[in-house]
């Protein structure tokens, strides 16, 4: 199978302070993850693609300075929601793709993240 | 602007019927259409099709892409109650590079009574 572990599974912090989410393939190598975040009843939105080894690359109006991303090896990339605030209570969710033949490829999800910021 | 459209938003049906839920896109440079089926957590992959009219089939799960239509269907027979949940459709673009965004649709939500 395409295992993808997150952690932690539920966090709350206080305002201001800074959250750090892992995100890892168990039993593949990841050369690419993706960051999403989903808001209550919506669908699941891009954040950014994290590719080992270089600088993620971010959707339009997501702060990278607010949501750093590093993604040192093939099987773990970390979000780091820095300065959190309320507005930033979420759910984020990391898929890694695992590449199936030439041409195609499949995003396996994590179990994602709660994030709550008092 | 590249948008992937799912139908209807939810449905709530009885077990043992039968449903179609559909996705429509308008993505460039298409590459792929996926199909998850998200309960309480994460989502878990059901499907994915390349190629047009090849159904794929899991179980009482079916899926047909239709390039030409730009849309796809997912059919569940004789469903169960553990078939409620939020299924979303996604379409896998090729950007040109190593990797391949999905854009999601906005799921449909499907309820099914005992």
């Amino acid at each position: 199978g395409a295992v993808v572990s997150q952690h932690p599974s539920r966090v709350i912090c206080k305002s201001g302070t800074s959250v750090k989410i892992e995100c890892r393939s168990l039993d593949f190598q990841a050369t690419t993850m993706f960051w999403y975040r989903q808001f209550p009843k919506q669908s699941l939105m891009l954040m950014a693609t994290s590719n080992e080894g270089s600088k993620a690359t971010y959707e339009q109006g997501v702060e990278k300075d607010k949501f750093l991303i590093n993604h040192a090896s093939l099987t773990l990339s970390t979000l780091t929601v820095t300065s959190a605030h309320p507005e930033d209570s979420s759910f984020y969710i990391c898929s890694a793709r695992r590449p199936q033949g030439a041409g195609t490829d499949t995003q396996y999800f994590g179990p994602g993240t709660r994030l709550t910021v008092l | 602007e590249d948008k992937v459209v799912q139908s209807p938003l939810s449905l709530v049906v009885h077990e043992g019927d039968t449903v179609t839920l559909n996705c429509s896109y308008e993505v460039t440079n298409f590459r792929s259409l996926l199909w998850y089926k998200q309960e309480k957590k994460a989502p878990t992959f059901l499907f994915m099709l390349t190629s047009s009219g090849i159904e794929k089939k899991s179980g009482r799960l079916s899926s047909i892409l239709d390039k030409k239509e730009l849309s796809s269907i997912l059919n569940i027979t004789a469903t169960q109650t553990g078939d409620s949940a939020i299924y979303l459709c996604a379409v896998g673009q090729y950007d040109g590079g190593a990797t391949n965004k999905l854009i999601f649709g906005t799921g449909t939500l499907l309820a099914v009574q005992p």
